[in-house]
């Protein structure tokens, strides 16, 4: 099956900087990468996906970019602000209907 | 509602007793998927059903546990004689066939069993 790799583990950048995640992944046939923030105590929630299709997504201060030949794909914040705070996961969409998540990223904004 | 609802939202069990959680999916969403998730990792797939049939199971997906959506609308998880080993959150999550697209994630039940 699929094998997504994420790193790092965890994160600290000054508010206003810029924090990057990076996720590696196994099976080439993947065509769907979303990437979730989760609040402590809460529900993963889908904040940007891309497609195979495409190489770089972007939305407001919020960009993936993928690059299928080295099958790897990014996340992107720009101006980080404390509410940023979060656990951040990737995942890809196999062969099968089911995601594959990373380990996640634990990102700390300090003000 | 227009979310994913799962009950209870927290269980506390002895070890080898039964417990069984509820998730009822977006009501226009036919796929539903169960994902179990431990302190510090990703979800980790355990099975999903497209409308009342279960299309895929994972290999984490013990004898003891079953799942079940019988009439392609709720779903209903089982863990049998449970484990402390089966301490975590379990989240739901639906989807439409329709478009590829991410899953909506309901807010989990997260069990403890001591």
């Amino acid at each position: 099956g699929e094998n997504v790799e994420q790193h790092p583990s965890t994160l600290s950048v000054q508010e206003g900087d810029s924090a990057v995640i990076k996720c590696t992944y196994s099976d080439s046939a993947s065509n769907y990468f979303p990437w979730y923030k989760q609040e402590l105590g809460k529900r993963p929630q889908l904040i940007i996906d891309i497609r195979s299709n495409v190489g770089e997504k972007k939305d407001q201060r919020i960009a993936v970019t993928l690059n299928k030949t080295a099958k790897h794909f990014s996340l992107h914040i720009t101006e980080t602000q404390p509410e940023d705070s979060a656990v951040y996961f990737c995942a890809a969409r196999g062969r099968g209907d089911q995601f594959y998540f990373g380990t996640g990223t634990s990102l700390t904004v300090i003000p | 509602d227009t979310g994913v609802s799962q009950d209870p939202r927290h269980k506390i069990t002895k070890r080898g007793q039964n417990v069984t959680f509820r998730c009822d999916p977006i009501s226009e969403h036919n796929r539903l998927y169960w994902y179990r998730q431990t302190l510090g990792q990703g979800p980790e797939f355990l099975t999903y059903f497209q409308n009342e049939a279960q299309l895929e199971k994972s290999r984490l997906l013990s004898d003891r546990f079953s799942a079940e959506r019988p009439k392609g609308s709720f779903s209903t998880l089982e863990i049998q004689r449970t484990e402390q080993g089966d301490s975590a959150m379990y989240l739901c999550a639906s989807s439409s066939e329709r478009r590829l697209a991410g899953y909506t994630f309901g807010s989990g039940t997260r069990l403890t069993v001591v």
